[in-house]
């Protein structure tokens, strides 16, 4: 079975600062990795994927992710965030042998000072 | 990107009452789609995997006499909440895709049973 864990469950920022959430998936085959943001009643958005090829991803609205394989990982990034980067933040593994199915972790809600 | 629209984005109901709320992929076909479960301030929790022209798929835990899933045609997924409770009332967000592991997820469901 597949599992996903975000270690940072609320995290407060002022702008300008820079932003790393981790995430760690367990499952022993091929992994999609995913993360998608949720911003305040609004559905669910992908920002970035993972399927194969360079480790290095990069997303909408500045943000990229590294899958580093060998720590199971797939951290998200951003060099400088803004206001309306408040929101929450939802990692997500899907196995090569789940079929479609996504399995999500618990969520980071993150919120951006002015 | 790929649509997917819900139907109603918010009901309420009365405590004994049956719900329907319907998935639809709006620019392309999906023979899976997947219905949510989010309660406040937590995760998604998959609920069940609906199959076009089959059985819907139910995770561990999930009854499945009382979330009835119908995956009619190619664009339309039904989630019907039978005899709903109090309990029930939570955020219904269903997801479908055009490609495989590439989901989009609908705007949601506010279910409140009164």
């Amino acid at each position: 079975a597949q599992s996903v864990s975000q270690h940072n469950h609320h995290v407060i920022l002022s702008e300008a600062a820079s932003l790393e959430l981790g995430c760690n998936y367990s499952y022993g085959g091929t992994v999609n990795l995913f993360w998608y943001v949720q911003y305040p009643g609004q559905h669910l958005q992908l920002l970035l994927k993972y399927f194969s090829g360079d480790p290095l991803v990069k997303g909408i609205k500045g943000f990229e992710a590294e899958f580093i394989k060998s720590k199971f990982s797939f951290n998200l990034r951003k060099p400088s965030v803004q206001w309306s980067d408040t929101a929450e933040y939802f990692c997500a593994v899907n196995g090569n042998n789940a079929g479609n199915m996504l399995t999500f972790g618990g969520g980071t809600r993150l919120m951006v000072k002015p | 990107g790929a649509v997917v629209s819900q139907h109603p984005s918010w009901v309420i109901c009365k405590s004994g009452t049956s719900v329907k709320i319907e998935c639809r992929s709006l620019d392309f076909q999906a023979t899976t789609m997947f219905w949510y479960r989010q309660f406040p301030k937590q995760s998604l929790m998959l609920m069940a995997t609906s199959n076009e022209g089959s059985k819907a798929t139910y995770e561990q835990g999930v009854e499945k006499d009382k979330f009835l899933i119908n995956h009619a045609s190619l664009t339309l997924s039904t989630l019907t909440v039978t005899s709903a409770h109090p309990e029930d009332s939570s955020f219904y967000i269903c997801s479908a895709g055009p490609f495989s592991y590439e989901q989009y997820f609908g705007p949601g469901t506010r279910l409140t049973v009164t």
